[in-house]
């Protein structure tokens, strides 16, 4: 399974867009991107899902170069309620293992 | 999206003692995977539960202290046994949605054990 590494944590402002930055050197051939948002007391939360290149959804896009080593979630204008743990997960949708994860806090 | 509905939400057990968490899934899935989350940790996964044959466990986890249940395809659950103070975390059990879904997870459960 490709080990991922991401920052620990993040600070931003209202308003900001934020780039989290995943990398996975080891991803193999038939392996996705997924990222999880999760809030205290709450299960993690589907954000995104890309192969390669770019995929853009109403919550965020995510960025894939050509290698697939890295990946990143960018959240555009981030609001106070952005303020959570982001994971990265890379596999093939029937392992899901996660990584420590990325503390996003968004200050006013 | 699957919507899981998980019971108990939170729970306070004495050592020695066990308990069994519910997660109710609201269509069918082939998969159901439960997790463990430590205190201020990320998800360890423990098992990953198919209808109609065994769970299958993740390294450091054993049948005898968690074993799970999965009589159908909308139901399992996952009992902690022998509970020790060590057991007191978060457990998540999870659903995959489509190909391009990524996952579902329930709320979770709050154990404390005492």
């Amino acid at each position: 399974l490709a080990k991922t590494t991401q920052p620990i944590s993040m600070d931003s402002y209202e308003g900001q867009e934020v780039n989290i930055t995943c990398s996975h050197n080891n991803i193999a051939t038939n392996d996705y991107i997924t990222w999880y948002q999760q809030f205290p007391s709450q299960g993690p939360r589907f954000i995104i899902q890309g192969y390669k290149t770019k995929v853009t959804n109403e919550v965020a896009s995510l960025f894939i170069p050509a290698d697939r080593k890295s990946s990143t979630l960018s959240l555009p204008r981030v609001s106070l309620s952005d303020t959570a743990v982001y994971y990265c997960l890379v596999g093939d949708n029937n392992d899901m293992r996660f990584g420590a994860g990325t503390r996003l806090t968004v200050k006013p | 999206s699957a919507v899981i509905s998980q019971k108990p939400s939170r729970d306070i057990c004495q050592r020695g003692t066990s308990l069994t968490i519910q997660c109710q899934v609201d269509s069918q899935v082939t998969m159901m995977f439960w997790y463990r989350q430590q205190p201020g940790q990320s998800l360890t996964l423990i098992a990953t539960a198919n209808q109609g044959s065994e769970a299958t466990y993740e390294s450091g986890f054993v049948i005898d202290k968690f074993p799970i249940s999965r009589p159908n395809l909308t139901f399992s659950t996952l009992t902690v046994s022998n509970l020790s103070p060590e057991d007191s975390s978060i457990y998540l059990c999870s659903v995959r949605q489509g190909i391009s879904d990524g996952y579902t997870f329930g709320s979770g459960t709050r154990l404390t054990v005492v």
